[in-house]
């Protein structure tokens, strides 16, 4: 498969186990944040996302949680099972510049089984 | 099934012969994009189309060409590709403004 990064901060959890991958963002302006996941030979796939007037949303398994103190978002995975074992990007934008997307550098999350 | 599609997938060529990687998408989508995938420098954005006819620099965007003639189809052109260009290419689009990205599967692109 394709490789995305050779320098990724690496997580690796047990089968089973909760997952939390943490990302600091870098525009105190910016007001929508995106998770993605990146499985290998795929282009990034969209998880869920939380806009600046949230402090925590939850989709199927995965919750996203957004302190705009410190700039920071994370993404916990409920129950982690091998087919979540990928590359996963935090991205942000505003709505002043929505055209602009920054990427994270990606988290790998290897699960074993 | 709403999608993204490059073609081709996996691409060798030699440096300065011009390519074109396409890209179209089925979601009638005015925003379009292109990002390169690079080790340790993760995505970047090369050009973006607000719309037909309409198109902009992102950061990275020497040595490329884009063009949308037609909302569906936003090419990638590399007139003359050097080896700095071999990467991992990706296509993405959306709907309105703060809705997510939907991208393509890649292409590889390595210039010898």
């Amino acid at each position: 498969g394709e490789s995305v990064g050779l320098h990724l901060p690496t997580l690796s959890v047990q089968e089973g186990d909760n997952s939390i991958i943490n990302c600091a963002y870098s525009n105190s302006a910016s007001d929508y944040f995106i998770w993605y996941k990146q499985e290998s030979g795929k282009g990034p796939q969209f998880i869920i996302d939380i806009r600046s007037n949230m402090d925590k949303r939850q989709g199927q398994r995965v919750t996203v949680l957004l302190n705009k103190t410190v700039k920071h978002l994370s993404l916990q995975i409920a129950a982690t099972q091998p087919g979540d074992s990928a590359v996963y990007f935090c991205a942000e934008t505003s709505k002043t510049s929505y055209d602009k997307v920054i990427f994270g550098p990606g988290t790998s999350l290897s699960v074993i089984p | 099934e709403a999608q993204v599609t490059q073609n081709p997938r996996y691409l060798i060529t030699v440096t300065g012969k011009k390519l074109t990687v396409t890209c179209s998408q089925n979601m009638n989508h005015e925003y379009m994009s292109w990002y390169r995938q690079d080790p340790g420098l993760g995505l970047r954005q090369i050009y973006y189309s607000m719309n037909v006819e309409v198109t902009d620099k992102g950061d990275v965007p020497e040595g490329y060409k884009v063009s949308r003639k037609e909302k569906r189809n936003f090419p990638l052109i590399l007139e003359s590709p050097s080896p700095n260009q071999t990467s991992l290419y990706f296509c993405a689009s959306r709907g309105h403004p703060g809705s997510p990205l939907h991208f393509g599967n890649g292409t590889r692109l390595t210039v010898t």
